[in-house]
């Protein structure tokens, strides 16, 4: 079974510039996860969807991030405008239907913002 | 609410000598515990999940934890360390919320 998908691999913007990403999980999946892990740390969770609704976004900055799953399959996160702390790895996960199943995550976007 | 703290950001051992990685966590309810790695430059894997069955779960590559509820621990062991097993590790919790709350991880160290 193909894995999750994410574009791009890579970004580097300027500060004040915005960005998106984009995250295609395993097909039958209910729940997608979005986390942001800074270097050195582990991954924070950003934004829980199960189907096309949102679970907990309690981290999620929302002056500055957005993230929509429009009809229940891929989804995008956006920041608009970039600080130099959002430099991190985005990475993305699906799982069955969330809860103590497994997650299976995709192999991340890594965002530098100078 | 919920949290996991992973006791050391680096254990350094041998090839062939024992692992273990602790984590202890906090949770209002009966919680679901995961144990994910890291390889360079790989995504995040499932190595091992407790979801209140047996308290001693295997995994794979020889990995085990045990759950303790007495003392709210969930670490990870190994017999015998090898070099592939050098990486990242997350401990994990999810309460009835099914929110997943990560650890800081820990960096192993393996030396030939």
């Amino acid at each position: 079974e193909a894995g999750v998908a994410q574009s791009p691999r890579y970004k580097i913007i300027e500060k004040r510039q915005s960005v998106a990403f984009w995250c295609n999980p395993i097909s039958g999946h209910a729940t997608l996860y979005w986390y942001q892990q800074i270097l050195g740390q582990g991954p924070k969770l950003l934004i829980q969807f199960q189907n096309n609704g949102v679970v907990d976004d309690s981290q999620l900055p929302k002056d500055r991030f957005s993230a929509e799953r429009l009809k229940g399959v891929d989804s995008t996160l956006k920041i608009q405008p970039a600080k130099l702390e959002d430099s991190a790895v985005y990475l993305c996960a699906s799982s069955f239907r969330g809860g103590a199943n497994e997650q299976f995550f995709g192999p991340g976007t890594r965002l530098t913002v100078l | 609410a919920q949290s996991v703290t992973q006791l050391d950001s680096h254990v350094s051992v041998s090839e062939g000598t024992p692992v273990l990685l602790r984590c202890n966590y906090s949770s209002s309810y009966s919680p679901s515990l995961f144990w994910y790695v890291q390889h360079p430059n790989k995504g995040l894997q499932l190595l091992l999940k407790y979801t209140s069955a047996a308290t001693l779960v295997k995994g794979i590559n020889g990995f085990e934890a045990e759950f303790k509820k007495s003392e709210t621990s969930f670490h990870l062991t190994k017999p015998s360390a090898h070099m592939s097993d050098a990486a990242e590790y997350f401990c994990v919790v999810s309460d009835a919320s099914y929110i997943p709350t990560f650890g800081r991880g820990t960096s192993l160290i393996v030396h030939p």
